[in-house]
């Protein structure tokens, strides 16, 4: 079946540094999108990535999608304190209903 | 700017009873979702709904669960009989093209 997974599944960094967040799945796409959720809080929309695209930026974040190897990675350069949280990729199918796929997530802490 | 909104934010209910979580997706948009979030664990898909009829359903979404969109603003889920294992983080979400979902914070639902 279709599946996003992440890793690392926690990733701890100082502030300042650049944290890189890496996405798995299996089947072919539409889009890949990121998300990002503070602990016991909603799922924000960071950035969709479509399938004939490589990469994309949004001011710190920069997106690549490999879809040769079926992966995406996540880069958020100059971290902040407050980029801790967790982060997902979603995917959707190609021909699916537009239903997202999310991954296990990775848990970034960025300490101060 | 428009954001889906969820209420409640924290439901406990016994086992066995009725619940309805209720969902304000954005205005313009077309696509309504359900997902739902086993603490500690990945986004899980339930249900997509479209022209006024599921799209989609995934496993866990049984004869214990039932959408509506009562009217022009609402989307509700309802959960029949509850279990201890429907305690969890329900989300809805929307979009306007299929592509792009936009969150809203979730409910909490603890069974007991």
């Amino acid at each position: 079946s279709q599946q996003g997974e992440e890793d690392p599944q926690a990733l701890s960094i100082q502030e300042g540094e650049n944290a890189t967040m890496n996405c798995s799945y299996k089947t072919s796409i539409n889009n890949l999108q990121w998300y990002r959720q503070n602990s016991g809080r909603g799922l924000v929309h960071l950035i969709l990535i479509r399938s004939n695209e490589r990469e994309k930026h949004s001011g710190r974040l920069r997106v690549t999608l490999d879809t040769s190897k079926k992966s995406s990675s996540l880069l958020i350069t100059a971290s902040r304190a407050a980029d801790t949280a967790s982060y997902f990729c979603a995917t959707d199918a190609l021909g699916g209903a537009q239903k997202l796929v999310f991954g296990q997530g990775t848990r970034l802490t960025i300490n101060p | 700017e428009p954001e889906v909104t969820q209420t409640p934010s924290h439901q406990v209910t016994q086992m066995g009873q009725e619940v309805i979580l209720r969902c304000v997706p954005i205005s313009n948009h077309l696509y309504f979702y359900w997902y739902r979030q086993i603490l500690g664990q990945k986004v899980e898909f339930l249900v997509s709904f479209y022209n006024n009829e599921i799209s989609e359903k995934s496993e866990i979404f049984d004869d214990q669960f039932s959408v509506e969109r009562p009217d022009g603003s609402n989307f509700t889920l309802k959960i029949r009989s509850t279990k201890l294992e429907d305690s969890a983080m329900y989300f809805c979400a929307s979009n306007s093209n299929g592509w792009e979902a936009f969150f809203g914070q979730g409910t909490r639902l603890t069974v007991v």
